[in-house]
């Protein structure tokens, strides 16, 4: 089955610094890939996605990049704010309904 | 949409009790996930549902564990008997085909087996 390998476990960067995160995937067939940030004690939630016909997708500060060939992507934070600071989860999935998930890193932006 | 709701939010109870934990999805959506979330294991998914049915189990830990879903609109987690290990946050996720499989999970149920 698919396996999501995370790295890194823990980040830290001053305030206005770049963040990124890189995943690994070892299922080819995998489609589809989504980033979910969870806060302190809350739920996880979607922050941005990429799909396998799309090499790089932005949304303000965030962008997530995709290399089929390789086999990874990667989540870029720009001019990291305090509020940034929460865990980031990446996840693959094969189009089934279900997503596997990495075992996540935690942010922490230091103002 | 007041989104997923789980319940109870917040369970402490002693080993060897049975423990119910219940999900009700986003209307309309025909997926349901079920997740176990430790400091140590991270995230890992426990089973999911489609239309009702369960479609992948393989993550359920043991047989103490057991999810049913009897409508659309409701699933159940059980764990009998509970063990400390068992320890953890709960978290239901639903979604759709229509939205490209965005999960929208519920606030979870922090789980306490004393």
């Amino acid at each position: 089955g698919e396996n999501v390998e995370q790295h890194p476990s823990t980040l830290s960067v001053q305030e206005g610094d770049s963040a990124v995160i890189k995943c690994t995937y070892s299922d080819s067939a995998s489609n589809y890939f989504p980033w979910y940030k969870q806060e302190l004690g809350k739920r996880p939630q979607l922050i941005i996605d990429i799909r396998s016909n799309v090499g790089e997708k932005k949304d303000q500060r965030i962008a997530v990049t995709l290399n089929k060939t390789a086999k990874h992507f990667s989540l870029h934070i720009t001019e990291t704010q305090p509020e940034d600071s929460a865990v980031y989860f990446c996840a693959a999935s094969l189009g089934q309904g279900n997503l596997i998930f990495g075992k996540g890193t935690k942010l922490s932006v230091k103002p | 949409d007041a989104g997923v709701i789980q319940s109870p939010r917040h369970e402490v109870t002693e080993m060897g009790q049975e423990v119910t934990l219940r999900c009700k999805p986003i209307s309309g959506h025909d997926y349901l996930f079920w997740y176990r979330q430790t400091m140590m294991r991270g995230l890992e998914l426990l089973i999911y549902f489609n239309n009702n049915v369960p479609i992948d189990d393989s993550g359920m830990p043991e047989d103490r564990f057991s999810a049913k879903m009897p409508n659309a609109s409701f699933s159940t987690l059980k764990i009998q008997p509970s063990e400390p290990r068992d320890s953890a946050v709960y978290f239901c996720a639903s979604s759709t085909h229509g939205t490209l499989y965005e999960q929208y999970f519920g606030p979870g149920t922090r789980l306490t087996v004393t």
